[in-house]
Order: structure tokens, then C-alpha cells, then sequence
């Protein structure tokens, strides 16, 4: 089946600090990504779909000046969480679609902010 | 806007027995797709079953199974022959074109 990767899976940094997050489809070319954020036992709450080559589309009230995303190849797809803050301490995960409908999962990065 | 809901916040089952998980949706239009998703303790999102809306034969993966009712937009997912592995999180979703949107999750607890 497919595969997506996310890298890295977990990290921690401090407060004021950048943090890169990549998505990767392994073993298909994905027209469009996702990125998502789950806070401990809820749901998982759609962030932005990015299409390759395009900028991103974020949903309401996620600000795009603080979630930068690039979707540069039809295989990765990066999420640049900016002058982190801990309330952006959450689990965010990526999705990727071959255009079958189905959305292939990544298994996650946790990120904690000091 | 679509809206997912599912309205058991936790289910239990006991080893070998079968369990239905509910999931109702909200839409105003007759193309689409759902799906199941299980989410395990790691937190990987894995696709459990899909059903695209056209099809009115419900779909089924070995010991999973959905009743899918289109005209009262319910999609319930049935686990027969429950095992303990199949601890976890349920998600049930919906996508017509673009994102997906999840339900809250339905926690799947399996009695030995």
C-alpha cells in the first residue's frame, strides 16, 4: 500500500524558535498533502491542503503567517511552524492522496515547546 | 458544510464478539466517499475500510463491514470476531473533493 512518512517524529525546542516538519509519499507521486493537528483525545482538525507547485489553502483561523507550508515535488510536502510558542505544543500529522480518493497517513510528529 | 458525527464517545466489546460503531453525516450532496480510520496507541491513522457513495452494496474487509445507508446518511462499521488488536481509536470520515472531514472518534475498548 502506500506509504507517507513524516520526519522528524518527535522533536522539542524552545519558545521563539523555527521548527520544519516534512512529509514525504514513499512509493507514489501525491497531487495534494494535509496537514492536520491533534490535540490528546480529539479529533484530528484539518489545518491547510497544499497542491503541488501552488500555495497553500489553510482553513479559518489558522494563520498562515505562523504555518508556513511548501509542497515543492509531487513527493514532499514541508510545515514550518515559526517563532513556536508552547500552545503550538500539539501532535501534527500529514496525509497524502494519489487522486483515488483515499488519504495515506503519516505516522506523526510531537511537537513540545519550552 | 459537511459535519461527522459520532455520538459513542467509547464502545467495549469482548474478545470474539462483534461490535457496530455508529457514525451519521451531513451533506447536501449525492457523490462522495467514506471512510473508517484506526488510530492505535502509535497514532497512526490506518484506513480500515471505504465506501464510495454511489455504490449501494456495502463494502467489506475481511472481519470489517459498514451498513451504509445513504438515504439516512448513517455509515455504521461493524468488527466481527473482535481481537484485541483491534484496540483503539475509531475515526469515521467524510470526502467529496478536497479534505477530509473526521468525526470526534469513537475509543474501542476489547475485553479479554
Amino acid at each position: 500500500g502506500a506509504v507517507v512518512s513524516q520526519h522528524p517524529s518527535w522533536v522539542i525546542c524552545k519558545s521563539g524558535t523555527s521548527v520544519k516538519i516534512e512529509c514525504r509519499s514513499l512509493d507514489f507521486q501525491a497531487t495534494t498533502m494535509f496537514w492536520y493537528r491533534q490535540f490528546p483525545k480529539q479529533s484530528l482538525m484539518l489545518m491547510a491542503t497544499s497542491n503541488e507547485g501552488s500555495k497553500a489553502t489553510y482553513e479559518q483561523g489558522v494563520e498562515k503567517d505562523k504555518f508556513l507550508i511548501n509542497h515543492a515535488s509531487l513527493t514532499l510536502s514541508t510545515l514550518t511552524v515559526t517563532s513556536a510558542h508552547p500552545e503550538d505544543s500539539s501532535f501534527y500529522i500529514c496525509s497524502a492522496t494519489a487522486g483515488a480518493n483515499t488519504q495515506y497517513f503519516g505516522p506523526g510528529t510531537r511537537l513540545t515547546v519550552l | 458544510a459537511q459535519t461527522v458525527t459520532q455520538s459513542q464517545p467509547e464502545m467495549s466489546v469482548q474478545e470474539a464478539e462483534t461490535v457496530t460503531l455508529s457514525c451519521t453525516y451531513d451533506t447536501s450532496e449525492s457523490d462522495y466517499y467514506l471512510f473508517w480510520y484506526k488510530q492505535p496507541p502509535s497514532r497512526q491513522m490506518i484506513l480500515v475500510i471505504r465506501q464510495e457513495a454511489y455504490k449501494q452494496q456495502n463494502a467489506t474487509e475481511n472481519r470489517f463491514s459498514v451498513n451504509f445507508q445513504k438515504a439516512a446518511k448513517s455509515f455504521s462499521l461493524k468488527i466481527s470476531d473482535s481481537q484485541l488488536g483491534d484496540a483503539a481509536m475509531y475515526f469515521c470520515a467524510y470526502r467529496r473533493w478536497g479534505d477530509m472531514r473526521f468525526g470526534a472518534g469513537t475509543r474501542l475498548t476489547v475485553k479479554p
